[in-house]
């Protein structure tokens, strides 16, 4: 199965934009990147989700790399409620088609 | 509004006993997760259903049972508790079939074996 890598942790001022790096170089052909995030004492709630161009909705943007071994998560304007774990993770097209794996995440911290 | 309920948000059980944790959803999805979340080791997957009476393992299935009797609900069970499953353990649903879909979460329920 494909696997994502995350940095631990990042920090943001608030009202700055942030950028979570993503890296899946064994990605498929077929795999969608996804987006979840944490926000303290919940379960995980979707964010965006991305196969290969860039997305966009009212929570946050997706730039998926041309070799798609990469995404970026943006958050434009990041307020002290995006406060979360980030998860990047990739729903498998074939296979094990049914399953949804996380990884550790990126804790992000915002900071007023 | 969509939702996935679980039954409990906290739960205090003895070693040995027999636990069982229900999760319920309303969107009609065929898949349904169990996770525990640990610090330090994040989400990982226990078991997973894509039908009724079906079952597959996840990553972490020693110790635990589930069951699937109606689409809408999926159980967990502990057949003897000990105090290494206190964990905070989550469930989700999604579509079949659907990658390009999203999960659905419920709150979670904080369980502590003693």
């Amino acid at each position: 199965d494909a696997k994502t890598t995350q940095p631990n942790s990042m920090e943001s001022n608030e009202e700055e934009p942030v950028h979570l790096p993503c890296n899946h170089s064994t990605i498929s052909g077929t795999d969608y990147i996804h987006w979840y995030r944490q926000l303290p004492s919940q379960g995980p709630e979707y964010v965006i989700h991305g196969l290969t161009s860039n997305v966009n909705n009212r929570m946050a943007s997706l730039a998926i790399a041309e070799d798609r071994k990469s995404s970026t998560l943006i958050l434009h304007r990041a307020t002290l409620r995006d406060a979360a774990v980030y998860y990047c993770i990739l729903r498998l097209a074939t296979g094990s088609a049914r399953q949804l794996t996380f990884g550790s995440g990126t804790q992000l911290t915002v900071l007023p | 509004d969509v939702k996935v309920t679980q039954s409990s948000r906290y739960l205090v059980k003895r070693t040995g006993e027999k636990v069982f944790l229900e999760c319920v959803q309303d969107m009609d999805h065929e898949n349904m997760f169990w996770y525990r979340q640990d610090p330090g080791l994040g989400l990982r997957l226990i078991y997973f259903s894509y039908d009724v009476k079906m079952k597959e393992k996840g990553d972490i299935p020693e110790g635990y049972s589930v069951s699937r009797e109606k689409k809408e609900r999926f159980s967990l069970i502990l057949e003897s508790a000990s105090t290494n499953q206190t964990s905070m353990y989550l469930c989700a649903s999604s579509f079949l079939g659907r990658v390009s879909t999203e999960a659905f979460f419920g709150q979670g329920t904080r369980l502590t074996v003693v």
